[in-house]
């Protein structure tokens, strides 16, 4: 099947530093992919839509200048979470969508600021 | 509002119990309803349903889909410790972002020994 891929699987920084997290679609192509953010003992929250060659799409509430996303290829998109602070430590999770409403995941990024 | 919600939120059951999670949703313009378990990482998929009335089945794992009262269900047969989990239950839904996913809030299963 379809494999996703996230780098880095676990980050720690500093507050006020910038984070770059990668998500590769390994053997397809994807002109989208989502970004979800998931909080201790909650569900997946959407954040954005990254879409190929345009502008990313983001969800009511999330600051498009915090978390900036760029989707340079059609198998890499990333997610920067700029000036980040200890409230952003979260699990964030990438998908990329395949046929007939089928969504892989990749193994996600523990974020964790200081 | 679109919306996904699943019940229960929490279940505490002993190996070998039988279990059924539930997933009712309100979606404009259903697609698919997709089952997830998530251990510690990411979510791993286990179903997509997208026609009612067919049952679809992975060894012990079974799921079924009821379009008309926008309902599914998730039934696990002779549970084991290692089936505790999250279990997700999403939406897709046509229109918007191609393959954008409404998740529930999940049940967290505990199974004991």
């Amino acid at each position: 099947g379809a494999v996703v891929s996230q780098h880095p699987s676990w980050v720690i920084c500093k507050s006020g530093t910038s984070v770059k997290i990668e998500c590769r679609s390994l053997d397809f192509q994807a002109t989208t992919m989502f970004w979800y953010r998931q909080f201790p003992k909650q569900s997946l929250m959407l954040m954005a839509t990254s879409n190929e060659g345009s502008k990313a799409t983001y969800e009511q509430g999330v600051e498009k200048d915090k978390f900036l996303i760029n989707h340079a290829s059609l198998t890499l998109s990333t997610l920067t979470v700029t000036s980040a602070h200890p409230e952003d430590s979260s699990f964030y999770i990438c998908s990329a969508p395949g046929t007939g409403g089928m969504q892989y995941f990749g193994p996600g990024t523990r974020l964790t600021v200081t | 509002e679109d919306k996904v919600v699943q019940s229960p939120l929490s279940l505490v059951v002993h190996e070998g119990d039988t279990v059924t999670l539930n997933c009712s949703y309100e979606v404009t313009n259903f697609r698919s309803l997709l089952w997830y378990k998530q251990e510690k990482k990411a979510p791993t998929f286990l179903f997509m349903l997208t026609s009612s009335g067919i049952e679809k089945k992975s060894g012990r794992l079974s799921s079924i889909l009821d379009k008309k009262e926008l309902f599914s269900i998730l039934n696990i047969t002779a549970t084991q410790t290692g089936d505790s989990a999250i279990y997700l239950c999403a939406v897709g839904h046509y229109g918007g972002s191609q393959g954008n996913l409404i998740f529930g809030k999940g049940t967290k299963l505990s199974v004991k020994p």
